[in-house]
């Protein structure tokens, strides 16, 4: 049973670029949920989904970013026009109905030049 | 505002030493509490804590919740130095932070041989 998958790993992007995260939960969850890491930080609540639903998004900045998890296929954290602050680790996880622990998944460490 | 604090943020040991890492905890409508382990990648999940005064227990490991003194500890006997890596707690609550984990800072733990 493969874990919480997450591509690419790694991603660089210069100013004002777009940068798209992508997270295929593990078999069976139906729930994913974004989280940000910066440098010294702990792990900050960016926004929770279900399948074509975004149940809480109250950590997501309110410009640039954006996120889906659609019917078919992994969801997307999609940052544009992205700046030198959006570096950092972006960590997804998923979990079946909420009551249940989070699994995360590798993170995908985003670099901005 | 919801917050997690962890105590000590860093804690070096010798292996065969044992550890207790300290997370408190302020959360509307408290739900859960979940310690993880965080290495060079992904979180993996520990623990999850639902219930005061009921002691999880995994090989080396151990923790228990105390909700009146809104805080709980991760025990870790017989360290070696695979167990060198950072421990996060983590809060969910109920309504409209379900789902959403609050995380802790982190300890970081480094067990020398």
């Amino acid at each position: 049973n493969a874990g919480v998958m997450q591509n690419p790993r790694h991603l660089v992007r210069r100013r004002g670029q777009e940068a798209r995260l992508r997270c295929s939960p593990m078999k069976g969850h139906s729930h994913v949920y974004w989280y940000r890491q910066l440098p010294e930080e702990g792990l900050k609540f960016m926004v929770y989904l279900q399948k074509e639903n975004i149940i809480d998004e109250s950590g997501m900045p309110k410009e640039r970013f954006s996120a889906e998890f659609p019917k078919e296929g992994p969801s997307i954290l999609r940052i544009q026009q992205v700046v030198r602050g959006d570096s950092a680790a972006y960590f997804c996880a998923s979990s079946p109905p909420v009551g249940h622990e989070q699994f995360f998944g590798p993170g995908t460490r985003l670099t901005v030049l | 505002e919801d917050k997690v604090v962890q105590s000590p943020l860093s804690l070096v040991v010798h292996e065969g030493d044992t550890v207790t890492l300290n997370c408190s905890y302020e959360v509307t409508n408290f739900r859960s509490l979940l310690w993880y382990k965080q290495e060079k990648k992904a979180p993996t999940f520990l623990f999850m804590l639902t219930s005061s005064g009921i002691e999880k227990k995994s090989g080396r490991l151990s923790s228990i919740l105390d909700k009146k003194e809104l805080s709980s500890i991760l025990n870790i006997t017989a360290t070696q130095t695979g167990d060198s890596a950072i421990y996060l707690c983590a809060v969910e609550g109920y309504g409209g932070s379900q789902g959403n984990l609050i995380f802790g800072k982190g300890t970081k733990l480094s067990v020398k041989p």
